[in-house]
């Protein structure tokens, strides 16, 4: 089954760090470019980052940049978000969503579960 | 920064036709993707480059894209239509992904 599990949310104080991941299985990491998006409780949507299949292209909302840091194992089939000064307004579901296009400019076609994080 | 438009709310009764817009400029210019999410659910891809549609999605829901306007249609809306829908496209000019602020579909 192709599937994305998030993990690694949890509560934090405002400052400090935290690393979510993303497991992939049921098809073949490196052909995908991935992405972040949340959603704070009660709001829309918000897309976080994107990293193209071979990490050759990186891009991060302004929201986040400087701040969080994406990062990608295809061998380990896993996606990373290390975020650090983490504030109130970070505090959201985390997905990580997988993107056909090699380059990373395409729909969302999987979505994994969410992990929550809360600043706080 | 590109900013894509969604009505917040649309209403509309079982059997007939929902159509939901979203307004970016020179819209029809840009790919348009459309997501449907459900109350404590992630995301499902509904529509991709502005109207075709994954496995498994039904006919019912289709997509169009011109001038300023993308329109998600859902034709012979069901109970289980009820959901929020965004829509997303990426922006060259800022090199990032953009999403639409949602509408809430109720079934009356």
């Amino acid at each position: 089954e192709v599937q994305l599990v998030d993990s690694g949310g949890g509560q934090v104080k405002p400052g400090g760090s935290l690393r979510l991941s993303c497991a992939a299985s049921g098809f073949t990491l490196s052909s995908y470019s991935l992405n972040w998006v949340r959603q704070a409780p009660g709001k829309g949507l918000e897309w976080v980052a994107c990293i193209s299949s071979r990490s050759s292209y990186i891009y991060y909302a302004e929201s986040v940049k400087g701040r969080f840091t994406i990062s990608r194992d295809n061998a380990k089939k896993s996606l990373f978000l290390q975020m650090s000064s983490l504030r109130a307004e970070d505090t959201a579901v985390y997905y990580c969503a997988r993107d056909p296009a090699p380059t990373g400019r395409g729909a969302f076609d999987i979505w994994g579960q969410g992990t929550m994080v809360t600043v706080s | 920064s590109y900013v894509l438009t969604q009505p917040p709310s649309v209403s509309v009764a079982p059997g007939k036709t929902a159509r939901i817009t979203c307004g970016g400029n020179n819209m029809g210019t840009k790919s348009v993707h459309w997501y449907q999410q459900k109350p404590g659910q992630a995301p499902v891809l509904l529509i991709y480059y502005d109207s075709d549609r994954p496995s498994g999605i039904p006919e019912r829901f289709s997509g169009s894209n011109s001038g300023n306007t993308a329109t998600l249609t859902i034709s012979r809306v069901e109970a289980g239509d009820e959901a929020d829908y965004y829509c997303q496209v990426w922006d060259s000019s800022s090199a990032h992904q953009v999403f639409g602020g949602g509408t809430k579909l109720t079934v009356l």
